[in-house]
Protein backbone atom coordinates (compact mmCIF):
# COMPACT_ATOMS: atom_id res chain seq x y z
CA UNK A 1 0.00 0.00 0.00
CA UNK A 2 1.38 3.34 -0.86
CA UNK A 3 1.55 6.04 2.03
CA UNK A 4 4.17 7.74 4.28
CA UNK A 5 6.28 6.31 6.76
CA UNK A 6 7.76 8.17 10.22
CA UNK A 7 10.33 6.33 12.29
CA UNK A 8 10.90 5.44 14.49
CA UNK A 9 7.77 6.02 16.71
CA UNK A 10 8.98 6.40 19.30
CA UNK A 11 12.73 8.83 20.19
CA UNK A 12 14.70 9.33 23.14
CA UNK A 13 17.83 11.23 23.19
CA UNK A 14 19.79 12.99 26.01
CA UNK A 15 20.35 17.22 25.58
CA UNK A 16 22.67 18.57 23.40
CA UNK A 17 22.56 16.04 20.56
CA UNK A 18 21.60 15.89 17.45
CA UNK A 19 18.58 13.74 16.42
CA UNK A 20 17.10 13.00 12.85
CA UNK A 21 13.63 12.04 11.79
CA UNK A 22 12.90 9.71 8.95
CA UNK A 23 10.31 10.29 6.11
CA UNK A 24 9.80 8.18 3.41
CA UNK A 25 6.77 8.29 0.98
CA UNK A 26 5.88 6.03 -1.76
CA UNK A 27 2.87 8.10 -3.02
CA UNK A 28 5.54 9.85 -5.95
CA UNK A 29 4.26 12.74 -4.37
CA UNK A 30 6.49 16.41 -5.25
CA UNK A 31 5.50 18.35 -1.76
CA UNK A 32 6.92 17.20 1.59
CA UNK A 33 6.56 18.90 5.04
CA UNK A 34 7.57 18.71 8.38
CA UNK A 35 5.01 19.72 11.54
CA UNK A 36 5.57 19.98 14.96
CA UNK A 37 2.67 19.42 17.60
CA UNK A 38 2.52 20.17 20.88
CA UNK A 39 0.19 18.78 24.02
CA UNK A 40 -2.92 20.31 22.93
CA UNK A 41 -2.07 22.53 20.35
CA UNK A 42 -2.36 22.81 16.35
CA UNK A 43 -0.15 21.76 13.80
CA UNK A 44 3.07 23.94 13.15
CA UNK A 45 5.18 24.01 10.00
CA UNK A 46 8.71 23.47 10.38
CA UNK A 47 9.95 23.47 7.10
CA UNK A 48 8.51 22.31 3.49
CA UNK A 49 9.92 21.47 0.46
CA UNK A 50 8.13 21.11 -3.14
CA UNK A 51 10.62 19.37 -5.48
CA UNK A 52 13.76 18.17 -5.05
CA UNK A 53 17.03 19.74 -4.07
CA UNK A 54 14.43 22.99 -2.81
CA UNK A 55 12.90 23.74 0.79
CA UNK A 56 11.77 26.71 2.28
CA UNK A 57 11.09 27.39 6.13
CA UNK A 58 8.01 26.94 7.54
CA UNK A 59 6.51 29.37 10.88
CA UNK A 60 9.25 27.56 13.45
CA UNK A 61 12.51 26.49 11.55
CA UNK A 62 14.98 27.46 14.07
CA UNK A 63 16.79 24.92 15.40
CA UNK A 64 15.73 22.82 13.10
CA UNK A 65 17.30 21.22 9.45
CA UNK A 66 16.53 19.65 6.47
CA UNK A 67 17.54 18.05 3.30
CA UNK A 68 15.55 16.69 0.32
CA UNK A 69 18.35 14.69 -1.64
CA UNK A 70 15.68 12.50 -3.07
CA UNK A 71 11.85 12.46 -4.08
CA UNK A 72 10.53 10.10 -1.68
CA UNK A 73 12.84 11.14 1.57
CA UNK A 74 12.98 14.12 3.68
CA UNK A 75 14.71 13.82 6.58
CA UNK A 76 14.55 16.10 9.39
CA UNK A 77 17.73 16.73 11.94
CA UNK A 78 16.17 18.69 14.97
CA UNK A 79 19.81 19.72 16.66
CA UNK A 80 20.98 21.15 19.70
CA UNK A 81 20.14 24.99 18.98
CA UNK A 82 16.31 23.86 19.37
CA UNK A 83 15.41 25.20 22.60
CA UNK A 84 12.88 22.91 23.79
CA UNK A 85 12.76 19.69 21.06
CA UNK A 86 10.21 17.23 23.05
CA UNK A 87 7.22 16.81 21.03
CA UNK A 88 5.00 15.40 18.26
CA UNK A 89 6.71 15.65 15.15
CA UNK A 90 4.82 14.83 11.66
CA UNK A 91 5.58 14.43 8.20
CA UNK A 92 3.12 14.77 5.39
CA UNK A 93 2.66 14.92 1.75
CA UNK A 94 1.11 15.91 -1.52
CA UNK A 95 0.62 15.74 -5.13
CA UNK A 96 0.39 19.21 -5.38
CA UNK A 97 -0.95 22.92 -4.23
CA UNK A 98 -4.52 21.98 -4.95
CA UNK A 99 -3.79 17.94 -3.18
CA UNK A 100 -4.86 17.48 0.00
CA UNK A 101 -1.88 16.86 2.61
CA UNK A 102 -1.03 12.83 3.44
CA UNK A 103 -0.01 12.25 6.83
CA UNK A 104 2.63 9.92 8.21
CA UNK A 105 1.27 8.46 12.04
CA UNK A 106 4.16 10.64 13.88
CA UNK A 107 7.21 10.29 15.34
CA UNK A 108 7.05 11.79 19.60
CA UNK A 109 10.51 12.96 20.39
CA UNK A 110 11.25 13.25 23.90
CA UNK A 111 14.74 15.08 24.99
CA UNK A 112 16.03 14.93 28.73
CA UNK B 1 -1.15 32.45 12.19
CA UNK B 2 -4.26 30.67 11.64
CA UNK B 3 -6.76 32.19 9.34
CA UNK B 4 -9.52 30.21 10.21
CA UNK B 5 -11.46 30.27 13.83
CA UNK B 6 -13.10 27.17 14.91
CA UNK B 7 -14.99 26.80 18.61
CA UNK B 8 -12.79 24.82 20.74
CA UNK B 9 -15.01 21.93 21.85
CA UNK B 10 -18.63 20.46 20.95
CA UNK B 11 -20.41 17.38 21.85
CA UNK B 12 -22.87 15.07 19.25
CA UNK B 13 -24.94 12.54 20.12
CA UNK B 14 -24.04 8.93 18.25
CA UNK B 15 -26.46 8.76 15.48
CA UNK B 16 -27.15 12.44 15.34
CA UNK B 17 -25.85 15.35 12.49
CA UNK B 18 -22.33 16.90 13.73
CA UNK B 19 -22.11 20.44 12.55
CA UNK B 20 -19.01 22.01 13.12
CA UNK B 21 -18.84 25.55 12.35
CA UNK B 22 -15.65 27.27 10.97
CA UNK B 23 -15.04 30.94 10.49
CA UNK B 24 -12.73 32.59 7.53
CA UNK B 25 -13.92 35.92 6.86
CA UNK B 26 -10.05 36.93 5.39
CA UNK B 27 -10.18 34.42 2.42
CA UNK B 28 -9.30 35.37 -0.29
CA UNK B 29 -10.44 34.26 -3.76
CA UNK B 30 -8.10 31.38 -5.20
CA UNK B 31 -8.06 30.25 -1.24
CA UNK B 32 -9.68 26.53 -0.88
CA UNK B 33 -11.45 25.29 2.55
CA UNK B 34 -9.55 21.63 3.82
CA UNK B 35 -10.61 19.79 6.51
CA UNK B 36 -8.79 17.47 8.95
CA UNK B 37 -9.16 15.21 11.85
CA UNK B 38 -6.88 14.12 14.41
CA UNK B 39 -7.75 11.41 16.73
CA UNK B 40 -5.08 10.95 19.97
CA UNK B 41 -1.42 10.44 18.83
CA UNK B 42 -1.82 9.67 14.85
CA UNK B 43 -1.15 11.86 12.39
CA UNK B 44 -4.10 13.91 10.60
CA UNK B 45 -6.44 12.35 8.33
CA UNK B 46 -8.26 14.32 5.58
CA UNK B 47 -11.89 14.86 4.87
CA UNK B 48 -12.79 16.80 2.18
CA UNK B 49 -12.25 20.50 0.53
CA UNK B 50 -14.11 22.82 -1.75
CA UNK B 51 -13.59 26.41 -3.61
CA UNK B 52 -17.20 27.78 -3.15
CA UNK B 53 -19.89 24.82 -4.25
CA UNK B 54 -20.69 22.80 -1.59
CA UNK B 55 -19.24 19.48 -1.45
CA UNK B 56 -19.95 15.87 -0.23
CA UNK B 57 -18.16 12.37 -0.24
CA UNK B 58 -18.21 9.13 1.42
CA UNK B 59 -17.56 10.90 4.94
CA UNK B 60 -18.85 14.18 4.93
CA UNK B 61 -20.45 16.94 3.36
CA UNK B 62 -18.70 20.53 3.23
CA UNK B 63 -21.35 23.69 3.12
CA UNK B 64 -19.83 26.82 2.30
CA UNK B 65 -21.39 30.14 2.55
CA UNK B 66 -21.47 32.65 -0.65
CA UNK B 67 -19.62 34.79 0.69
CA UNK B 68 -16.93 32.20 1.51
CA UNK B 69 -16.41 33.46 4.93
CA UNK B 70 -17.90 30.48 6.70
CA UNK B 71 -18.01 27.13 6.30
CA UNK B 72 -19.90 24.24 8.16
CA UNK B 73 -18.58 20.26 8.04
CA UNK B 74 -21.50 17.98 8.67
CA UNK B 75 -21.32 14.29 9.87
CA UNK B 76 -24.27 13.01 9.16
CA UNK B 77 -24.37 10.20 11.56
CA UNK B 78 -21.98 10.94 13.84
CA UNK B 79 -20.80 7.36 15.53
CA UNK B 80 -18.21 6.99 18.47
CA UNK B 81 -15.25 6.63 16.20
CA UNK B 82 -15.93 10.44 15.07
CA UNK B 83 -14.72 11.52 18.35
CA UNK B 84 -11.56 13.77 17.24
CA UNK B 85 -9.79 17.40 16.74
CA UNK B 86 -11.52 18.58 13.70
CA UNK B 87 -9.31 21.50 11.63
CA UNK B 88 -10.84 23.62 9.21
CA UNK B 89 -7.64 25.43 7.41
CA UNK B 90 -7.43 27.48 4.31
CA UNK B 91 -5.10 27.11 1.52
CA UNK B 92 -3.80 29.34 -1.29
CA UNK B 93 -3.80 27.06 -4.90
CA UNK B 94 -1.11 27.38 -7.15
CA UNK B 95 1.64 29.69 -5.27
CA UNK B 96 4.57 28.93 -4.67
CA UNK B 97 5.97 28.92 -1.13
CA UNK B 98 2.89 28.10 0.77
CA UNK B 99 1.96 25.64 2.99
CA UNK B 100 -1.17 24.30 4.92
CA UNK B 101 -1.09 26.46 8.65
CA UNK B 102 -2.97 24.68 10.97
CA UNK B 103 -5.29 26.27 14.34
CA UNK B 104 -6.04 24.41 16.97
CA UNK B 105 -9.22 22.88 15.69
CA UNK B 106 -12.50 21.64 17.56
CA UNK B 107 -12.43 18.39 19.56
CA UNK B 108 -15.69 16.72 18.56
CA UNK B 109 -17.03 14.41 21.86
CA UNK B 110 -19.47 12.06 20.54
CA UNK B 111 -21.55 10.15 23.32
CA UNK B 112 -24.05 7.17 23.07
Amino acid sequence: DGGITQSPKYLFRKEGQNVTLSCEQNLNHDAMYWYRQDPGQGLRLIYYSQIVNDFQKGDIAEGYSVSREKKESFPLTVTSAQKNPTAFYLCASSQSYNSPLHFGNGTRLTVT
Amino acid sequence: DAKTTQPTSMDCAEGRAANLPCNHSTISGNEYVYWYRQIHSQGPQYIIHGLKNNETNEMASLIITEDRKSSTLILPHATLRDTAVYYCIVRVANQAGTALIFGKGTTLSVSS
